[in-house]
């Protein structure tokens, strides 16, 4: 079965740019769709079919997807960006990563 | 603005069983596929169940096949889970998921608790 691979943790110093990575199998051939959920609220789409920001994010959030790498880019991190985010594909299911805890230092 | 809002957790015991509820507003509910996806204390996200809109088509995680049947009354502009067989594993908040080729718009989500 299909699986993403994301890193448990990533820290990014206040005003610099975090990399959250989604690793699969050829994931450059699936849209990838990406998360965010703070403490205790639900997840909020900030990015979907690989590159595209729903109304409301800001243009710090970026994606990219090539190969078997899916990466969201958060440029310029400040500390309301403190979440954890989850990448999500669908094959023959939906899937989710397992999510990423990203610390603004 | 869209709304969704679930309803119907608590705490049940091993082999019980539940219904879930999520009523929808502010979208016209009957063009939409719905999803319910929930999560484990302190774990990730994990899809539970999907169903077209006009509820013809409908899918499951492996996880819950059998047990669990998803619904939705479009007249009542709602959505629903019947779990059966309930497990300690399956422990979780359980969101509903508005799918527009992606999750656009989750509610908060109902806690289920299953402990004897």
């Amino acid at each position: 079965s299909y699986e993403l691979t994301q890193p448990l943790s990533v820290s990014v110093a206040l005003g610099q740019t975090a990399r959250i990575t989604c690793g699969g199998n050829n994931i450059g051939s699936k849209n990838v769709h990406w998360y965010q959920q703070k403490p205790g609220q639900a997840p909020v789409l900030v990015i979907y079919r690989d590159s595209n920001r729903p109304s409301g994010i800001p243009e710090r959030f970026s994606g990219s997807n090539s190969g078997n790498t899916a990466t969201l880019t958060i440029s310029r991190a400040q500390a309301g960006d403190e979440a954890d985010y989850y990448c999500q594909v669908w094959d023959s299911s939906i899937l989710f990563g397992g999510g990423t805890k990203l610390t603004v230092l | 603005e869209v709304q969704l809002v679930e309803s119907g957790g608590g705490l049940v015991q091993p082999g019980g069983s539940l219904r879930l509820s999520c009523a929808a507003s502010g979208f016209t509910f009957s063009s939409y596929e719905m999803n319910w996806v929930r999560q484990a204390p302190g774990k990730g996200l994990e899809w539970v169940s999907y169903i077209s809109s006009s509820g013809s088509t409908i899918y499951y995680a492996d996880s819950v096949k059998g047990r669990f049947t998803i619904s939705r009354d479009n007249a009542k502009n709602s959505l629903y889970l019947q779990m059966n067989s309930l497990r300690a594993e399956d422990t979780a908040v359980y969101y509903c998921a508005r799918w527009e080729g992606a999750f656009d718009y989750w509610g908060q989500g109902t806690l289920v608790t299953v402990s004897s």
